[in-house]
């Protein structure tokens, strides 16, 4: 079965430097990933996507996330933090079952970006 | 244009009353998604439903939750009766053609 793994509860990075979230997928097709936000008392907002193409997918907010098929990863990056990027992140794969529109969430990353 | 809309956004009732949560998905979506986000169990998706059909209803706690999509603008989650332990913030999420999911504001449940 499909699944998807955040194996960071949270991370912690100084304003201005570079950032990393990451995420590990598994399906027996070819995936679909999404990442998502949510700040505080919102819902969930959509970052960006990897269907198919270049490995290296921009997002909202000036992230990126980068397709590695060989390490069956999905990190999402960003060059230079800001404080207003601190946030739950969450990492999601397409289900492969009969119901092509749900997806499968990981935990969530909590990004704390300090000033 | 007006994304995923819930009512109420807050709501807070004491043990053993009904609680209806509403959505209204993005207008010509038909894929229709409730979720439950607690601290304890993360995100989970309760009921999920395609052209007002549900589809799969595995994730729905127990028989106390009900929801139904009368028309393809509208649908509502029921707990009856309601426990302390449903308290939770419930997201409706809504898609038109493929997996990329747009989410509500959400409503914040509290049960006393």
């Amino acid at each position: 079965a499909q699944s998807v793994a955040q194996p960071e509860d949270q991370v912690n990075v100084a304003e201005g430097n570079p950032l990393t979230v990451k995420c590990t997928y598994s399906v027996s097709g070819n995936p679909y990933l999404f990442w998502y936000v949510q700040y505080p008392n919102r819902g969930l907002q959509f970052l960006l996507k990897y269907i198919t193409g270049d490995n290296l997918v921009k997002g909202s907010y000036g992230f990126e996330a980068e397709f590695n098929k060989s390490q069956t990863s999905f990190h999402l990056k960003k060059p230079s933090a800001l404080v207003s990027d601190s946030a739950l992140y969450f990492c999601a794969v397409r289900d492969e079952g009969g119901a092509t529109n749900k997806l499968i969430f990981g935990t969530g990353t909590l990004l704390a970006v300090q000033p | 244009d007006a994304g995923v809309i819930q009512s109420p956004r807050h709501e807070v009732t004491e043990m053993g009353q009904e609680v209806t949560l509403r959505c209204k998905p993005i207008s010509g979506h038909n894929s229709l998604f409730w979720y439950r986000q607690t601290m304890m169990r993360g995100l989970e998706l309760l009921i999920y439903f395609n052209n007002n059909v549900p589809i799969d209803d595995s994730g729905m706690p127990e028989d106390r939750f009900s929801a139904k999509m009368p028309n393809a603008s509208f649908s509502t989650l029921k707990i009856q009766p309601s426990e302390p332990r449903d308290s939770a913030v419930y997201f409706c999420a809504s898609t038109l053609e493929g997996p990329l999911q747009y989410f509500g504001p959400g409503t914040r449940l509290t049960v006393l």
